[in-house]
């Protein structure tokens, strides 16, 4: 079955530096990639996703990237704020269900 | 968005016993709806799928029968943990997603947080 590896586990970065997780999964067939974003207490929300015949998208402070060769994702928030600290899920779907990885727990230190 | 609806947040029940957790999503039918356990700190693990009028798919290693899964209307699905144990503990946590599934975003419930004492 698929697997996705995502990694750092955690990340501190300072408010207005750019923070980038990186994620790898293992079926070739995957052709969904969301990311999710956890806040304490409350539940995953999507945030940005994209699909396979597509190798970068954008949406205001946050984009994620794709290779589909290597198989492996990013994901890229720049000038990250206070309120971008929460844990980070990236997601692999080919057709059904959505595997997870482990999660970035990202702190934004003032 | 969608609105996927958890029931309870919490619950605490005695060893031995079961619980049931509701999940509805509450403005679309959801062929399918999905289980989740969440330890502290850690990720999302799929446990189930559950599928609207037919038998559930269970991710190796989740007992069947430890985890019963109903989802007799398009709009919910159940989780039963049977003859829980402290080891049961956790937050476990249902998705919906529009149509039939497939790729497409995801919506969660608030999740449930069960303690076994």
């Amino acid at each position: 079955g698929e697997n996705v590896e995502q990694h750092p586990s955690t990340l501190s970065v300072q408010e207005g530096d750019s923070a980038v997780i990186k994620c790898t999964y293992s079926d070739s067939a995957s052709n969904y990639f969301p990311w999710y974003k956890q806040e304490l207490g409350k539940r995953p929300q999507l945030i940005i996703d994209i699909r396979s015949n597509v190798g970068e998208k954008k949406d205001q402070r946050i984009a994620v990237t794709l290779n589909k060769t290597a198989k492996h994702f990013s994901l890229h928030i720049t000038e990250t704020q206070p309120e971008d600290s929460a844990v980070y899920f990236c997601a692999a779907s080919k057709r059904d269900k959505i595997i997870f990885g482990k999660g970035t727990r990202l702190h934004i230190l003032p | 968005g969608a609105v996927v609806s958890q029931h309870p947040s919490r619950v605490i029940c005695k060893s031995g016993t079961s619980v049931k957790i509701e999940c509805r999503s509450l403005d679309f039918q959801a062929t399918t709806m999905f289980w989740y356990r969440q330890f502290p700190k850690q990720s999302l693990m799929l446990m189930a799928t559950s599928n609207e009028g037919s038998k559930a798919t269970y991710e190796q290693g989740v007992e069947k029968d430890k985890f019963l899964i109903n989802h007799a209307s398009l709009t919910l699905s159940t989780l039963t943990v049977t003859s829980a144990h402290p080891e049961d503990s956790s937050f476990y946590i249902c998705s919906a997603q529009q149509g039939n599934g497939g790729n497409t975003e995801a919506f969660f419930g608030q999740g449930t947080r069960l303690t076994v004492v």
